[in-house]
């Protein structure tokens, strides 16, 4: 697709199950970031890839939040034993290079009941 | 470390109403800036942007100029319509880095 496409675009969850959030970000865009939209916090940024490497992982909240990207495209989030304090909006952008203006997909809305 | 203040909203306004939303920061070096918007329903669009003193970014109607003085980027536009309804945030890039730092977003209401 032309965009930075998220899935699911909703996800309901039980505390403590595991969670993967999934990016597809624009083809040819080697900057790849996850930031996370929550009405206490605003907009945080979480982790940076360049290509499949990730130089900036400083806003992952804690050990329970990973991330991978492979072949340089699809990323994937993954969020171990959700709490209540998880539940937000995760974004996912994209750019040519990482100093390039940032496309953003529409988010994943994540709830944990 | 690097930060983003945005004036607090909401903000109404008539339609043709001037509109000013206000945004400061604090970064060291060169930072980029950049106004985004999200409207109802519908995920962050880059707006406009400014990658040095001075310059003045613009789209759609809306201006920002990049103010190293005062360290400001705020947002413009003259004649506001009922499509601008949104939540506008004001963000930076500081030199050297690639995440944005976020303000905490202006909801912006534009009534007819």
């Amino acid at each position: 697709g032309a965009g930075v496409s998220q899935s699911p675009s909703n996800k309901v969850t039980e505390k403590g199950k595991d969670v993967e959030l999934r990016c597809d970000p624009i083809s040819g865009h080697t900057a790849l970031y996850w930031y996370r939209q929550s009405l206490g916090q605003g907009l945080e940024f979480l982790i940076y890839f360049q290509g499949n490497s990730a130089p900036d992982k400083s806003g992952l909240p804690s050990d329970r939040f990973s991330a991978e990207r492979t072949g340089g495209s699809v990323s994937t989030l993954t969020i171990q034993r959700t709490q209540q304090e998880d539940s937000a909006v995760y974004l996912c952008a994209s750019s040519f290079k990482g100093d390039q203006p940032q496309h953003f997909g529409d988010g994943t809305r994540l709830s944990i009941l | 470390g690097n930060s983003v203040t945005q004036m607090e909203g909401p903000v109404t306004l008539s339609e043709e109403a001037f509109l000013t939303i206000n945004c400061t920061y604090t970064a060291t070096g060169y930072p980029s800036l950049f106004w985004y918007v999200q409207y109802p329903g519908e995920g962050l669009q880059l707006l406009l942007k400014a990658t040095k003193a001075d310059d003045k970014g613009s789209n759609k109607g809306f201006e920002a100029t990049y103010r190293k003085e005062t360290t400001s980027f705020h947002l413009e536009k003259g004649s506001v319509q009922v499509s601008d309804s949104a939540v506008y945030f004001c963000a930076l890039r500081s030199s050297g880095a690639q995440k944005l730092v976020f303000g905490q977003g202006t909801r912006l209401t534009i009534n007819p």
